[in-house]
């Protein structure tokens, strides 16, 4: 069966880095674009970035352009998001979500990592 | 960028009774192919999301009959026939024909009066 598992959240301060990791397993991860989503505490759901099945393209949201960069490892089937000059507003759950089609969009959610940006 | 508009937010219902949420998008969700490509999603307390609907009324495997999608260009519905304990949680609508960015509606909390 289809799992993500997410991790790298934690505490970090103001204007430092921190990469996520998702490890993918249970289909072919090399075939399919895979997103990264946020969720702010007690907030809805913001998109955040996506990579395509073959790392040719990679969007990211507005928010987090110029600062978030992510990228894939398909020898480890992992998806990665690097995340620099952490900001407060960047402090959410991180989730990594399946892309692949139109159709099979965000059909597989992880349970999310923390990121908690704060001095 | 495309805006998702939900409503209710907040949807108080009776244990066995229908409920229904609203999702309007700034533009037409109709993609060059035909398609529509509006899905709902599903989140329940300290859970992630969860897919529920995509293309407008296609139920993912293991959603109950009991939960439908409608609609068509910027309007759409997700009903619940009759609602369930285990439905309680926020519901969002997301729009993946003008991307990027993919977009989501506000979310519609549900639940039991």
């Amino acid at each position: 069966q289809v799992q993500l598992v997410e991790s790298g959240g934690g505490v970090v301060q103001p204007g430092r880095s921190l990469r996520l990791s998702c490890a993918a397993s249970g289909f072919s991860f090399s075939t399919y674009g895979m997103h990264w989503v946020r969720q702010a505490p007690g907030k809805g759901l913001e998109w955040v970035a996506v990579i395509w099945y073959d790392g040719s393209n990679k969007y990211y949201a507005d928010s987090v352009k110029g600062r978030f960069t992510i990228s894939r490892d398909d020898s480890k089937t992992t998806l990665y998001l690097q995340m620099n000059s952490l900001r407060a507003d960047d402090t959410a759950v991180y989730y990594c979500a399946r892309g692949g089609s139109l159709t099979e969009q965000f059909d597989y959610w992880g349970q999310g990592t923390l990121v908690t940006v704060s001095s | 960028d495309v805006v998702m508009t939900q409503s209710p937010l907040s949807l108080p219902v009776t244990l066995g009774q229908p409920a229904s949420i609203s999702c309007r998008s700034s533009q037409s969700l109709v993609y060059s192919d035909g398609n529509t490509y509006l899905n709902w999603f599903q989140q329940r307390p300290g859970q992630p999301p969860r897919r529920l609907i995509y293309k407008v009324s296609n139920r993912d495997s293991g959603v109950p009959d009991r939960f439908s999608g409608s609609g068509s260009g910027t309007d759409f519905t997700l009903k619940i026939s009759r609602v369930e304990a285990e439905d309680v949680g926020v519901y969002y609508c997301m729009q993946g024909t003008h991307w990027p960015p993919w977009t989501f509606g506000q979310g519609t909390k549900v639940e039991i009066k």
